[in-house]
């Protein structure tokens, strides 16, 4: 089963709008969340969150994670055309076996002019 | 400036050819990952190296071989080439403990006629 599960899979909406990208997790001995963002080739970093409650802000790029409920959101302000692209979120915990990161399976943004 | 390097960016396989993707990263950092990306289904880990000498399974390690040469270089074999592996492929590294963030290379398209 899935252990990070991002939402929506995909998203159209206009320049200028505000959208809201949700990932929620379920896994053991969590250690921390990322955020990346993917154009064309390799995803670039956006955010790491390891406390809950503490908004972290970048330009019109913020998010938030809820170590209670087991979820983050990546919010994006007066969306840019440039802000087209996949959103990937990954969970850090600790006793993965091979592995303690997992992503999810991304949310695809597009912005219409 | 290089981060995580990685070759070929693009290869056409027949299928049953041989191939390797080389991955050299000069961060000095101890893990470093083999990921495969196929549309819908996110970034699904390979191969996963802990540190120099070790390596480890990871989701999808069915027709695949790494070697962890030394703690720089980490490549990734296709014995025998099937159109299933058709994706696109990604190199990526990080500090475990240390820099949770995960640091990727330009990725290599790869398609198997």
């Amino acid at each position: 089963e899935d252990k990070v599960v991002q939402s929506p899979l995909s998203l159209v909406v206009h320049e200028g709008d505000t959208v809201t990208l949700n990932c929620s997790y379920e896994v053991t001995n969590f250690r921390s969340l990322l955020w990346y963002k993917q154009e064309k080739k390799a995803p670039t970093f956006l955010f790491m969150l390891t406390s809950s409650g503490i908004e972290k802000k970048s330009g019109r790029l913020s998010s938030i994670l809820d170590k209670k409920e087991l979820f983050s959101i990546l919010n994006i302000t007066a969306t840019q055309t440039g802000d087209s692209a996949v959103y990937l979120c990954a969970v850090l915990y600790s006793g993965g076996g091979a592995d303690g990161l997992t992503f999810g399976k991304g949310t695809h943004l597009i912005i219409q002019p | 400036n290089a981060g995580v390097t990685q070759t070929p960016k693009f290869q056409v396989l027949k299928t049953g050819q041989s191939m390797t993707l080389q991955c050299a990263q000069d961060m000095n950092h101890n893990s470093m990952y083999w990921y495969r990306q196929d549309p819908g289904m996110g970034l699904r880990l390979i191969y996963y190296s802990a540190s120099e000498g070790t390596t480890d399974k990871g989701e999808v390690p069915n027709g695949y071989n790494v070697s962890r040469l030394n703690k720089r270089e980490f490549s990734l074999r296709l014995e025998s080439a099937a159109p299933s592996q058709t994706s696109v492929y990604f190199c990526a590294s990080r500090q475990d403990r240390v820099d949770e963030k995960l640091f990727f290379g330009s990725g290599t398209q790869l398609s198997v006629l």
